[in-house]
């Protein structure tokens, strides 16, 4: 099957910095991504459609501001937390449908842990 | 709006015991259903799916059927391993290229 792959896999960061997840699809060409971000022992809470060549769409209650998303190719979408506090620790994992599917079978990255000191 | 409701876990069970999870859900029209495992410290991999009524989906020796008379997406297994031991999410989709809904994930333990 198609693969996503995330990176980096792990990162611990300081309050106040930013940190860049990227989600690659690497076999395959996908237009639009998810993010996703999961609790422990949670479900995971879709965060944003990113959409290649136009702007992110942002579930309610989620900043945008904080959360950048830029999906600069169409194997490439980026998550920047901007200004990383304590409780945007978490683990992030992003999706991607094959775009050709029609049954939207989507493909998961394995997601990347972020823990901000 | 869509929605999936899945048994709460944690769900503990002896090797070689029979599983089922229960799954519900609500959506217009006729979505594809889907059941996802993460193992811990993992991302998720896609475990079955089925895309229209009465499909049974099949996976290392899971099942599920569509049932659409009673909007429902049950996992079963047969006979349980340690290895399975992880969290399962049932999911739907109407669109093409459209976002999951997932339910609330059930977790998975068998004990040797």
């Amino acid at each position: 099957g198609a693969v996503v792959s995330q990176h980096p896999s792990w990162v611990i960061c300081k309050s106040g910095t930013s940190v860049k997840i990227e989600c690659r699809s690497l076999d395959f060409q996908a237009t639009t991504m998810f993010w996703y971000r999961q609790f422990p022992k949670q479900s995971l809470m879709l965060m944003a459609t990113s959409n290649e060549g136009s702007k992110a769409t942002y579930e309610q209650g989620v900043e945008k501001d904080k959360f950048l998303i830029n999906h600069a190719s169409l194997t490439l979408s980026t998550l920047t937390v901007t200004s990383a506090h304590p409780e945007d620790s978490s683990f992030y994992i992003c999706s991607a449908p094959e775009a050709s599917d029609p049954y939207n079978e989507q493909f998961f990255g394995p997601g990347t842990r972020l823990t901000v000191l | 709006g869509n929605s999936v409701t899945q048994m709460e876990g944690p769900v503990t069970l002896s090797e070689e015991a029979f599983l089922t999870i229960n799954c519900t859900y609500t959506a217009t029209g006729y979505p594809s259903l889907f059941w996802y495992v993460q193992y811990p410290g993992e991302g998720l991999q896609l475990l079955l799916k089925a895309t229209k009524a009465d499909d049974k989906g099949s996976n290392k020796g899971f099942e599920a059927t569509y049932r659409k008379e009673t909007t429902s997406f049950h996992l079963e297994k047969g006979s349980v391993q340690v290895s399975d031991s992880a969290v399962y999410f049932c999911a739907l989709s109407n669109n093409a290229g459209n976002m999951l809904t997932f339910g609330g994930g059930t977790r998975l333990m068998v004990k040797p």
